[in-house]
């Protein structure tokens, strides 16, 4: 499967843990994205990575997450002292912005890591 | 802030029915649209998108959708839903602006349930 992978798929954290999910795009995609989908809601965007920086957050993006893509590869997600409220679906997306036309905002996702804070 | 309202939260049809999905998003400026669907325990998944030109785009499994600028709208249509179109469907937009990062606003889906 060459498509988006995440990791884990499925992770239950008690309160005040800290959490990392991993986000493995297509090959060679230099854009990455991370949305957030909580239940009965589109996803929200959280931040943006063109290859290893990060050019854009949302402002829903706490200082208690970081994210990070060492080397425009891969990329984590790290979410410190969970809260309950942080419960939702964790996407991740690619595109290829490389892509000299408009097909480069076509972006790829992934199956998603769902949190659940208890 | 840019947004993007769906009207219908859920929708159930008889198989062979016709389908419309409203779609409105508020931005002044040049958009790009998409429609994602995402099936029963599956990842989301391009249904159809517009960037520029003919406003009327077809996308798989036989859905197109109309972009009126005038009414800041790309309604998703199908003329004969399946039982297999049961589903969620999100309509989202990137704004088109200078140092656009892609990034894309949804809106908050439609639930479509098809009846065998």
């Amino acid at each position: 499967d060459t498509g988006v992978s995440q990791d884990p798929r499925h992770k239950i954290t008690k309160r005040g843990q800290n959490v990392t999910f991993r986000c493995d795009p297509i090959s060679e995609h230099n854009r990455l994205y991370w949305y957030r989908q909580t239940l009965g809601q589109g996803p929200e965007f959280l931040t943006y990575f063109q290859n290893e920086a990060q050019l854009e957050k949302s402002r829903l993006l706490s200082d208690r997450f970081s994210a990070e893509r060492p080397k425009g590869s891969f990329s984590t997600l790290e979410i410190q002292r969970t809260e309950q409220g942080d419960s939702a679906m964790y996407l991740c997306a690619s595109s290829d912005q490389k892509l000299r036309d408009r097909e480069s905002y076509e972006q790829y996702f992934g199956p998603g890591t769902r949190l659940t804070v208890t | 802030a840019q947004s993007v309202s769906q009207h219908n939260h859920h929708v159930i049809l008889s198989e062979a029915a016709s389908l419309e999905l409203g779609c409105n998003y508020s931005y002044g400026g040049t958009v790009n649209l998409f429609w994602y669907v995402q099936y029963p325990g599956q990842h989301l998944q391009l249904l159809l998108k517009y960037f520029s030109g003919d406003p009327l785009v077809k996308g798989i499994k036989g859905f197109e959708a109309e972009f009126i600028k005038s009414k800041f709208s790309f309604n998703l249509r199908k003329p004969s839903v399946q039982w297999s179109d049961t589903a969620e469907y999100f309509c989202a937009v990137n704004a088109k602006w200078r140092g656009n990062t892609g990034k894309l606003i949804f809106g908050q889906g439609t639930t479509l349930q098809v009846k065998p």
